[in-house]
This record gives structure tokens, C-alpha cells and sequence, in this order.
């Protein structure tokens, strides 16, 4: 079946720091990405939409400077948190939209701690 | 605009019991609707999902769900859990390109 993976699977950055999560399909190709996030015991929440070759499209309420979005090709879309601040820890999920069969495959998340 | 509710936050079910969970949604057209099983610290796998035809649907791991437009509402059943179905589970609906999710169930599986 399709697999997504994410990486780190764990991260504990400082504040005021930047961290990276990447968003890989294994094997597919997914012109379009989905981020989420996670707030414990709730919802998946969309942050925004990541389109291959074009800029991200972000959800009300998601500060597109703060969460940088990146989808530089058909298997990697990066997720950047900007000046991360203590608020920002979370569980950040990501989405592929298989090109073919038009599902979308989730991966296993990313836990961010910011202290 | 879409919205999803799953009314029960945590369910305790013995294992070997039928297991039923609550989703309703609101949605402005005809909806795609899907339940995700997580389990800790992982991604969401798919379940099952109803876009259209027969109302009743069949998923992986044994489970069904029933699409009752009257009602608005896409419950998910197993008849006899395992203590493998211990996880969360989200229903969610959406257009196949952006999903809304309902907060989860929690369900645990006694001995």
C-alpha cells in the first residue's frame, strides 16, 4: 500500500529556533499535501494545502510567515516552523494525495516540543 | 460549511462485544464521509469511506458503517472487537481533497 513517512518523528527545538518537518510518499507521487495538526485528545485541524510547483494554501487563522510551507517536488513537501514558541508544540500530521488513485495516505506524525 | 461531531469522547467495550460509534455530520451537498482508526503515535489509516451507492459500507478489520441522510449521520460498527481495535477514531467528511474531522472516540477494550 502507499506509505508516507514524516521526519523527525520526535523534535524538541528552543524557543526562538526553527524546525523543519519533511513529508515524503514512499512510493507515489502526490501533486497535493495536506498539513494538519494535532492538539492532544482533539481534532485534526488543517493548516494548510501544499500544491507541487506553486505556492501552499493556508487555512484561516494560520500564519503563513510563522508555518512555511514547501512542496518542491512530487514525493517531498517540508513544513517549517518559523521562531517557534512554547504555543506551537504539537503533533503535526501530513497528508499525500495519491496522483493515481486520488486517496490521500497520511503519515505518522511529528512531535514538536518547543521549551 | 462542513462540520463533523462524534458525541462520544471515550467508549470502554469488553472484548468479544459489538462496538457502535456516533458521527454526525453537516455538510451543504452530498458528502464524502470516512472513519480513520490512529492508534498511539501513529498516522491515521483509512477505515472505510461512502461516497455514494449503497448505504451500508464495508471496511477493513471487520468494520461497517451505515450513511443515514434523514439522520445525518455515518455510525460505525464491529460486531465482536478485539483488544487490537484499542485506539481513536475519527470520522471525518470532505470532497475527497479537504477533510474536516470530528474530535475522536477513544475506545478501550477491556479483557
Amino acid at each position: 500500500g502507499a506509505v508516507v513517512s514524516q521526519h523527525p518523528s520526535r523534535v524538541i527545538c528552543k524557543s526562538g529556533t526553527s524546525v523543519k518537518i519533511e513529508c515524503r510518499s514512499l512510493d507515489f507521487q502526490a501533486t497535493t499535501m495536506f498539513w494538519y495538526r494535532q492538539f492532544p485528545k482533539q481534532s485534526l485541524m488543517l493548516m494548510a494545502t501544499s500544491n507541487e510547483g506553486s505556492k501552499a494554501t493556508y487555512e484561516q487563522g494560520v500564519e503563513k510567515d510563522k508555518f512555511l510551507i514547501n512542496h518542491a517536488s512530487l514525493t517531498l513537501s517540508t513544513l517549517t516552523v518559523t521562531s517557534a514558541h512554547p504555543e506551537d508544540s504539537s503533533f503535526y500530521i501530513c497528508s499525500a494525495r495519491d496522483l493515481e488513485d486520488l486517496k490521500q495516505y497520511f503519515g505518522p506524525g511529528t512531535r514538536l516540543t518547543v521549551t | 460549511a462542513q462540520s463533523v461531531t462524534q458525541p462520544d469522547i471515550h467508549i470502554t467495550v469488553s472484548e468479544g462485544a459489538s462496538l457502535e460509534l456516533r458521527c454526525n455530520y453537516s455538510y451543504g451537498a452530498t458528502p464524502y464521509l470516512f472513519w480513520y482508526v490512529q492508534s498511539p503515535g501513529q498516522g491515521l489509516q483509512l477505515l472505510l469511506k461512502y461516497f455514494s451507492g449503497d448505504t451500508l459500507v464495508q471496511g477493513i478489520k471487520g468494520f461497517e458503517a451505515e450513511f443515514k441522510r434523514s439522520q445525518s449521520s455515518f455510525n460505525l460498527r464491529k460486531p465482536s472487537v478485539h483488544w487490537s481495535d484499542a485506539a481513536e477514531y475519527f470520522c471525518a467528511v470532505g470532497d475527497d481533497y479537504k477533510l474536516s474531522f470530528g474530535a475522536g472516540t477513544t475506545v478501550t477494550v477491556r479483557a
